[in-house]
């Protein structure tokens, strides 16, 4: 089974400041997708990035970036210019690319973000 | 489209009471997944469908009966409520290869 892993529980950030967010995951799988995913304290889940197993390129959308090291199997998520708006919890997240799986996510236990003005 | 819907939003129950959390999805998904969060826990993978008339279990199934009939519905029974199953439960649907859609969430509490 595929196992993810944040190990920090809580992180702090100023505003405009960057971040970086660790998760490091164990599979034998070559085709998977990984993931970042909000969840602000209405609780919804936001898809924030996605990064392909197969791709070497790192994802970047806007503020939000990732580094994605796939021999070491860590894939960090870097959140630059910080704004209040991004405090939230953080999940990390793997898919497999089985479709017998259901496509269903294995989650990290997720890092709690904290911006300060 | 109104994506993913769960209902109810919030519920109380008592133990040894059953229930049946609603999930329907608009969005002709194949693949639909019922969650659990817990403090300090993630999300953990209750049941999925990969179609209708299709369903496995997940890492917690324990507790948690599922089918689907049809494509948009995927309803998560719960027979005989305990203490231990209150949490916020997370249903999902996705197409082949795509990203996951969540739903809102419900927030069962079992006394």
């Amino acid at each position: 089974a595929q196992t993810v892993t944040q190990s920090q529980p809580e992180m702090s950030v100023q505003e405009a400041e960057t971040v970086t967010l660790s998760c490091t995951y164990d599979t034998s799988e070559s085709d998977y997708y990984l993931f970042w995913y909000k969840q602000p304290p209405s609780r919804q889940m936001i898809l924030v990035i996605r990064q392909e197993a197969y791709k070497q390129q790192n994802a970047t959308e806007n503020r939000f970036s990732v580094n994605f090291q796939k021999a070491a199997k860590s894939f960090s998520l870097k959140i630059s210019d910080s704004q209040l708006g991004d405090a939230a919890m953080y999940f990390c997240a793997y898919r497999s690319g089985n479709s017998n799986s259901g496509y269903a996510l294995n989650f990290g236990k997720g890092t709690s973000l904290l911006v300060t003005p | 489209n109104a994506g993913v819907t769960q209902t109810p939003k919030f519920q109380v129950l008592k133990t040894g009471q059953s229930m049946t959390l609603q999930c329907a999805q608009d969005m002709n998904h194949e693949y639909m997944s019922w969650y659990r969060q817990d403090p300090g826990m993630g999300l953990r993978l209750i049941h999925y469908s990969v179609g209708a008339g299709i369903t496995d279990q997940g890492e917690v199934p324990n507790g948690y009966n599922v089918s689907r009939s049809t494509t948009e519905d995927f309803p998560l029974r719960l027979l005989s409520a305990a203490p231990s199953q209150t949490s916020v439960y997370f249903c999902a649907s996705s197409a082949r290869g795509n990203e996951q859609f969540f739903g809102p969430g419900t927030r069962l509490t079992v006394l």
